[in-house]
């Protein structure tokens, strides 16, 4: 167990509806990071959230929005959802932001977009 | 672009045999590089890294070869059990950066 929690495990959504998925970061953790996993692919780096302000992001369009809290517990926002979408939504968090850190992932949340 | 790729996408070993799973990147910039293993329904679990200074790495069971030249990455698991059976991630990262790359897995069944 990595300490890291999201929720909801399971999510059901229709195409053009908006979703928010949750993350909480292991204790001491102030960065987190989100990242999409096609089924039978690997995970593919969403944003990172690092003390509250968006660190860096990937190739994924402006639909895709996180906030961090000053507990540092996040949130994914995905707009105008796409079948494309479906995927699972892992977040990692680490100590410090930087790319040497070791990520701690949590089991993630499965969207099914229909 | 930047990828990080693995060789075969699935590997099949013995119990008790060793397993070699490799993986090749691209971005020469990357000086970081972790494996991960994921089992089903859960999230990627870290199992070692080591950085661009280092060709060697060792943990336990497990030891991860880092050879520059070629940018090539291995990961190698001694007396494989049955519980190492998952797809296994190498990703790529860097020094100042905040993006980890991973390449697509390779599954690594383990036969009793």
């Amino acid at each position: 167990e990595t300490g890291v929690t999201q929720s909801p495990t399971h999510l059901i959504k229709t195409r053009g509806q908006q979703v928010t998925l949750r993350c909480s970061s292991q204790s001491g953790h102030n960065t987190v990071s989100w990242y999409q996993q096609a089924l039978g692919q690997g995970p593919q780096f969403i944003f990172q959230y690092y003390r509250e302000e968006e660190n860096g992001r990937g190739n994924f369009p402006p639909r895709f929005s996180g906030l961090q809290f000053p507990n540092y517990s996040s949130e994914l926002n995905v707009n105008a959802l796409e079948l494309d979408d479906s995927a699972l939504y892992l977040c990692a968090s680490g100590p410090s932001g930087r790319g040497t850190d070791t990520q701690y992932f949590g089991p993630g949340t499965r969207l099914t977009v229909l | 672009g930047e990828s990080v790729g693995l060789h075969l996408p699935t590997l099949s070993v013995q119990e008790g045999d060793n397993s070699i799973i490799n993986c090749a990147y691209s971005n020469s910039a990357s000086d970081y590089f972790i494996w991960y293993k994921q089992e089903s329904g859960k999230g990627p679990q870290f199992i070692i890294d080591i950085r661009s200074n280092m060709d060697k790495r060792q943990g336990q069971r497990v030891t991860v070869l880092l050879n520059k030249t070629v940018k090539h990455l291995s990961l190698q698991i001694a007396a494989t059990q049955p519980g190492d059976s998952a797809v296994y991630f190498c990703a790529e990262s860097n020094t100042g950066g905040f993006k980890t790359i991973f390449g697509a897995g390779t599954r690594l069944f383990v036969k009793a």
